[in-house]
């Protein structure tokens, strides 16, 4: 079983202030996605990397995938109240790799 | 809104109750799919149907019963379940997955469900 692992499970900082998440696997992912899920919701998907090394942006937020395609990064720049919520990455998927998830790391961030 | 609506939104419901869950996608997708979110692991794949099809069946036990009438609607039928199966129930569609593309899957809201 390929398990993702993510850290911290729980992070609460200010308004204002940087952070960084992170999705570790000891196997090859050929892709990996992140969601965020907000309390009520079901996950939402923000970004899909492919290829070592990759970088994406989504206006403060930056994902990292890396080289050998077993771990990613997540980092917010500024975070805002609104970016409280669960953020989980996911390998996968396609036709022949399942999806599956990581328990995520619930972010909360104070006014 | 993600164009995937779930119903009911909360279930209380007793270990000899029968309920079911519905979910139902206005995107046009092929592939749909059960979930649950518990407290304390990571979201579990439950069950994948692709055109109406059966295509997965994550080991889950009997008393939850899947259903795919086409390929815009999803059931989950319950019946004699356990305070353990208390959890977020999530459905999400997505195009079907062609060999060596990602699949990217859309979720609705979960059903909270109580078990007492």
């Amino acid at each position: 079983t390929q398990l993702l692992e993510q850290s911290p499970q729980f992070l609460s900082i200010q308004e204002g202030e940087n952070l960084t998440v992170y999705c570790n696997s000891s196997s090859v992912f050929s892709s990996l996605q992140w969601y965020r899920q907000e309390p009520g919701e079901g996950p939402v998907l923000l970004v899909t990397v492919v290829t070592g090394g990759e970088v994406k942006k989504l206006k403060r937020l930056t994902f990292q995938f890396g080289d050998a395609r077993k771990d990613s990064s997540l980092h917010i720049t500024a975070a805002q109240p609104g970016d409280t919520g669960l953020y989980l990455c996911a390998k996968g998927p396609n036709r022949d790799d399942k999806i599956i998830f990581g328990k995520g790391t619930r972010l909360h961030i104070l006014p | 809104e993600t164009g995937v609506t779930q119903t009911p939104r909360h279930l209380v419901m007793g270990m000899t109750n029968k309920k079911s869950l519905k979910c139902e996608q206005h995107l046009g997708h092929n592939a749909m799919y059960w979930y649950k979110q518990s407290a304390k692991k990571p979201l579990e794949l439950m069950f994948v149907y692709n055109f109406k099809e059966q295509t997965e069946n994550n080991s889950v036990p009997s008393r939850f019963s899947p259903e795919c009438p086409n390929s815009s609607h999803l059931f989950l039928h319950l019946h004699t379940l356990q305070p353990e199966d208390s959890a977020l129930y999530l459905c999400a569609s997505s195009r079907g997955a062609t060999s060596g593309t990602t699949d990217t899957q859309y979720f609705g809201p979960g059903t909270r469900l109580t078990v007492l």
